[in-house]
């Protein structure tokens, strides 16, 4: 199975800087024959579902705010926030589907400080 | 609007099965994936499996490859998991997922989990 390893595991931020949550994966998630790169990031916000943020690697999920933003090649992967807002606190997930199984990093946790 | 509506929380004895429904509203059921994540208490999220109605059989983590059982009844528009043999670990809340669009390349379909259901709290006691 694909491992997926995020950093860091714990992020608190201040409300309007930048935040950045890496990812990793133990194998290429780059799809040779079109060229995709098979990697989502999704949030769960506290008491809630898990909601789709970005997919294939930096596409924005629909209704999500530009200051959301996927990056990354190959097997190293970012999640930027820009301007963080206080309701961007959740856990996120990066997620692997290259391949099955699906795998999930173990998740960030994002507070505000 | 697509909404997945599961059941509500059971509470299950160590050995037996339970089957979690999801059913999909404001969307044709049959054309996209619908898969299973599921959380326990306090740990991150796991993929289970997952089906394309129309195309059949399900894809499985091959750790649950045993026990788990994902169906599609296209009749009433509903997805369902069966997980046999429970144990203490599978307490957790289990989340259905579906897509809402689908590419082909070289035979292998990408999909992922746009949407999602409320979960369902399975809870496995003695």
């Amino acid at each position: 199975d694909i491992v997926m390893t995020q950093t860091p595991l714990y992020l608190p931020v201040t409300p309007g800087e930048s935040a950045s949550i890496s990812c990793r994966s133990s194998q290429s998630l780059l799809e040779s024959v079109d060229g995709n790169t098979y990697l989502d990031w999704y949030l769960q916000k506290p008491g809630q579902s898990p909601q789709l943020l970005i997919y294939t690697l930096s596409y924005r999920a629909s209704g999500v705010p530009d200051r959301f933003s996927g990056s990354g090649s190959g097997t190293d992967f970012t999640l930027n926030i820009s301007r963080v807002e206080a309701e961007d606190v959740g856990v996120y997930y990066c997620m692997q589907r290259i391949e099955f199984p699906w795998t999930f990093g173990q998740g960030t946790k994002v507070e505000i400080k | 609007q697509v909404q997945l509506v599961q059941s509500g929380a059971e509470v299950k004895k160590p050995g037996s099965s339970v089957t979690v429904p999801c059913r999909v509203s404001g969307v044709i059921f049959s054309n996209y994936a619908i898969n299973w994540v599921r959380q326990a208490p306090g740990q991150g999220l796991e993929w289970m499996g997952g089906i394309i109605p129309i195309f059949g059989p399900a894809n499985y983590a091959q750790r649950f490859q045993d026990r788990v059982t994902i169906t599609a009844d296209e009749s009433t528009s509903t997805a369902y998991l069966e997980v046999s043999s429970l144990r203490s670990e599978d307490t957790a809340v289990y989340y259905c997922t579906r897509a809402l669009t689908m590419t082909e390349v070289a035979n292998r379909k990408h999909y992922t989990m746009d949407v999602w259901g409320q979960g369902t709290t399975v809870t496995v006691s003695s």
